[in-house]
């Protein structure tokens, strides 16, 4: 069964410096999604991503944020000068169509810790 | 604004029985769908249940039902006949046809007894 995939599954780094978050959705699929998870907290969405360009984006997708569809299957995420609060998880997701029908699927999620 | 409610931090029940885990949410949409996410404690999201605002009935899949009342804006999901394995975290979210976006409630976790 097709899946979303995600690298690093752990990320650890220094305050200040930039972090690239990688993620390959489902082959098939056209939308793509960038959610975060503080601990104990709840998922919350961040950007969405149809047909190369940003279709909606949260108040948490600061000018410290960026999405990139550098090829045909990555889609990554870019936090340029990482913080103490950015330390979550993030998850990707993907799906085929835009309709409320249609779930997301979830990566396994990457874990940041900024220290 | 859409809004999920989850009421239940924690919740336990002995396995094998049922257990139903609550979910509220607020929309001005009129077409909308309701799922539920497992999160095991190694933190992926694990797709449960679907139902749709315009679905007449509740949907089932295996151990997992949903139970939709539209009028009461709830959409509770029972797991009957809990395993071990279904300690988790669970997740309702709603997706509506004006937004890309899921919107997340705050959680439950079960912890099942055995």
């Amino acid at each position: 069964e097709p899946e979303v995939t995600q690298t690093p599954s752990h990320q650890v780094t220094q305050m200040g410096q930039e972090v690239i978050l990688r993620c390959v959705p489902i082959s098939n699929h056209l939308y793509f999604y960038w959610y975060r998870q503080i601990l104990g907290q709840k998922v919350e969405f961040l950007v969405s991503f149809y047909n190369n360009e940003i279709s909606e984006k949260s108040e948490i997708f600061d000018d410290q944020f960026s999405v990139e569809r550098p090829d045909g299957s990555n889609f990554t995420l870019k936090i340029r000068s990482t913080k103490l609060e950015d330390s979550a998880m993030y998850f990707c997701a993907s799906s085929p169509r835009e309709v409320h029908q249609e779930t997301q699927y979830f990566g396994p999620g990457t874990r940041l810790l900024v220290l | 604004a859409q809004k999920i409610t989850q009421t239940q931090p924690g919740m336990f029940v002995q396995e094998k029985e049922a257990v139903t885990l609550d979910c509220t949410y607020d929309t001005s949409d009129q077409s909308y769908g309701l799922f539920w996410y497992k999160q095991p404690s190694s933190g992926e999201m694990i797709f449960l249940i679907y139902q749709g605002s315009y679905d007449e009935q509740n949907a089932t899949e295996g151990r997992y039902s949903l139970n939709f009342q539209k009028a009461r804006k709830s959409a509770n999901l029972v797991i009957s006949a809990s395993q071990l394995g279904d300690s988790a975290m669970y997740f309702c979210a709603m997706r509506s046809n004006t937004g890309n976006q899921f919107y997340f409630g705050t959680g439950t976790s079960l912890t099942v007894i055995p």
